[in-house]
């Protein structure tokens, strides 16, 4: 099986901007979760996708959104890009046993 | 409700062992622990289920105490290859959000 991908991998935005970043899971995998991993922060949670529905949203501002598409497919939107937005952008997909199989991130960077 | 792990950092000889520590403040229903070797994604080790059952893997095991809402990773007879960041992570029901803990930065020489 083919693992989950994410495009772009290497992003340079400036401050302002807006960004979409795309994820596509594991072929049978319906859950959908997005995670911002920075040096200071570790790894944390932005939301969870599951048959088109978000099910569970972490702590960030309205600016990260994100949808699912009936195929599974996810995109993340950042708009109006800070400096701190600069991370690794985690996309994993799972079965119900929750076991998180990550993609290999979009590294965003805002000058 | 991110799990909290312990240490922060180890640095072993290659054949010496290592316990990594996980502790929830909330009931938990699963751990799931996860290796990050630097630049790449978090690659998934094993999975224990409420229950306070034991996996293995080789020389790397895991067990759940889920009275304690306690997780602890072994790595025995540590190998160069086995140098990352170790993250747990953990849901408190199927479903539900997954939290991944603070990691610990384990690395192994000759």
């Amino acid at each position: 099986k083919a693992g989950v991908t994410q495009t772009p991998r290497y992003l340079i935005k400036t401050r302002g901007q807006q960004v979409t970043l795309s994820c596509s899971p594991i072929s049978g995998h319906r859950s959908v979760s997005w995670y911002q991993q920075t040096p200071g922060q570790g790894l944390q949670f932005l939301f969870e996708y599951f048959s088109e529905t978000q099910r569970n949203k972490g702590n960030f501002p309205g600016r990260f959104s994100g949808r699912q598409f009936s195929n599974s497919r996810s995109e993340m939107n950042v708009s109006t890009l800070e400096l701190g937005d600069s991370a690794l952008y985690l996309c994993a997909s799972s079965l119900p046993t929750d076991t998180q199989y990550f993609g290999p991130g979009t590294r965003l960077t805002v000058l | 409700q991110q799990p909290v792990q312990s240490p922060q950092a180890v640095i072993l000889r290659e054949g010496e062992d290592a316990v990594i520590n996980c502790s929830s403040s909330k009931a938990l229903y699963s751990v799931h622990w996860y290796r990050q070797k630097h630049g790449e994604a978090p690659v998934f080790l094993m999975i224990l289920l409420k229950g306070g059952e034991q996996k293995g893997h080789e020389k790397i095991s895991a067990s759940f105490n889920e009275k304690k809402q306690q997780s602890s990773l072994y790595l025995t007879a540590s190998q160069l290859s086995y140098s990352g960041t170790y993250f747990c992570g953990t849901a408190q029901n199927t479903g539900n959000q997954f939290y991944f803990g603070t990691g610990t930065s384990l690395t192994v020489i000759p």
